[in-house]
């Protein structure tokens, strides 16, 4: 069954930290890993998009990083600010359609205190 | 700043009702999609459209109906609403590039719908 999983659930971090979310996938056969940014009640926005020849990828403060091999995934936030508070979605595409079925994880919930 | 629009955002309404959920694109992409959301949940694909007289159903059976006369319009409905209705609806479109289907997905703001 084509799953995937992030940790952890929820993260409280302060105002200027780092923190790194986790991704765990069992989707196959991979065709791409992307991460979305999804404030309260808004549409979740794209951050990155890595294909299986991609091991890290950047967009400002924001790094992903993905091992295909193991299928993990991992984004990173630099210094964090009070606008990174949202929910962080890790989704996966499948090559085994074309429509490229997109498999969405639970997202883990940042907030960023002052 | 993706060119999706959905509306109304906010939607009360009771049991029995018709209602219809609007999704407008303008970037001219021939895919389009809906989704349903629940608090703390991941998203679920309850339909899809690859361009204009296509529609498909999704991963999660919907009892809703979807259209797609027009490139840029997707809208949704429900014939009768129920409580088990009351969801976020998130509509989304793309347009594919190349073999890897990198296909950016761009989605709307989202309709928050309560059922009474």
């Amino acid at each position: 069954k084509n799953q995937v999983e992030q940790s952890p659930q929820s993260l409280i971090i302060l105002e200027g930290k780092n923190c790194t979310l986790q991704c765990n996938y069992t989707v196959s056969p991979f065709s791409n890993l992307r991460w979305y940014k999804q404030d309260t009640g808004r549409g979740p926005v794209s951050l990155t998009i890595m294909t299986f020849s991609e091991n890290t990828k950047s967009n400002g403060r924001y790094t992903a990083t993905l091992d295909a091999d193991t299928k993990q995934s991992s984004l990173h936030i630099t210094a964090s600010q009070l606008s990174d508070s949202a929910s962080y979605i890790c989704v996966v595409s499948d090559r085994g359609s074309t429509l490229g079925r997109l498999y969405f994880g639970r997202g883990t919930q940042l907030t960023v205190w002052p | 700043e993706a060119d999706i629009y959905q509306t109304p955002r906010y939607l009360v309404i009771g049991t029995g009702k018709k209602i219809t959920l609007e999704c407008s694109q303008t970037m001219g992409h021939d895919k389009m999609y809906w989704y349903q959301q629940d608090p703390g949940m991941e998203l679920h694909l309850i339909h899809y459209s690859y361009g204009v007289n296509s529609t498909e159903k999704g991963d999660l059976s919907s009892e809703s109906t979807v259209s797609r006369i027009r490139t840029e319009h997707f809208p949704l409905t429900l014939e009768s609403a129920r409580p088990s209705h009351t969801s976020q609806y998130l509509c989304a479109s793309s347009e594919s590039k190349g073999q890897e289907k990198t296909y950016e997905q761009y989605f709307g703001p989202g309709t928050r719908l309560t059922v009474t």
